[in-house]
């Protein structure tokens, strides 16, 4: 099945770094990609929607400057923490889009996660 | 904007039958999916539902009413492993996916 790689799975890092993830569709080519991140004990909220070769649509309340979204190829989409800060501590979750290539009515695959800790 | 409503948690015994609800404020949306969590996991699709009715999958099955705006998962056969949150979720036209707060699912030995 199509399966969508996320790295790292895991980081920690001080206040005040950047911090970036990357999300790749390992058997399909992806236009669109999705970034959500989820505190403990509460829902996936979507962040952003990644579009190759144009610019991320961010939800409202998304700070762009804070969260940067590149998606420079049709496998790969990398989401940028930027000065991250304690209350950046979250899960953060990929899913590609199959577009036209739809599996059993599942439009996204999702990716294992990254879990972010800021000291 | 939109809303889906889910219980915070479930308790079931195993080997039982268990009903998540999902009611939900959203118009213009294809279709209501469920999706499975367990902790430190990544969300993992259960089941769709574009057309109002029965979907079944399994142990699991799925249920739509447009007219009600409601939905719910049901679980059959319930088995420890079940234990985890399962969110509905809307699917817009553009696959943009929004879920729901979740539901906690306890399974008593």
């Amino acid at each position: 099945g199509a399966v969508v790689s996320q790295h790292p799975s895991w980081v920690i890092c001080k206040s005040g770094t950047s911090v970036k993830i990357e999300c790749r569709s390992l058997d399909f080519q992806a236009t669109t990609m999705f970034w959500y991140r989820q505190f403990p004990k509460q829902s996936l909220m979507l962040m952003a929607t990644s579009n190759e070769g144009s610019k991320a649509t961010y939800e409202q309340g998304v700070e762009k400057d804070k969260f940067l979204i590149n998606h420079a190829s049709l496998t790969l989409s990398t989401l940028t923490v930027t000065s991250a800060h304690p209350e950046d501590s979250s899960f953060y979750i990929c899913s590609a889009k199959m577009g036209d290539y739809y599996r059993g009515n599942q439009p996204q695959h999702f990716g294992d996660g990254t879990r972010l800790s800021i000291l | 904007g939109q809303s889906l409503e889910q219980p915070s948690e479930v308790t079931a015994v195993e080997g039982a039958i268990v009903q998540i609800n999902c009611t939900y404020q959203t118009s213009g949306f294809y279709g209501l999916s469920w999706y499975q969590q367990h902790d430190g996991g990544a969300p993992t699709f259960l089941s769709y539902n574009a057309l109002d009715g029965l979907e079944e999958t399994g142990r699991f099955s799925s249920f739509l009413s447009r007219s009600d705006s409601y939905g719910y998962l049901l679980l059959q056969e319930l088995q420890m492993k079940d234990s985890a949150s399962y969110f509905c979720a809307v699917r817009f036209r553009d696959d943009k996916i929004i879920f729901g707060k979740g539901t906690r699912l306890h399974i008593l030995p």
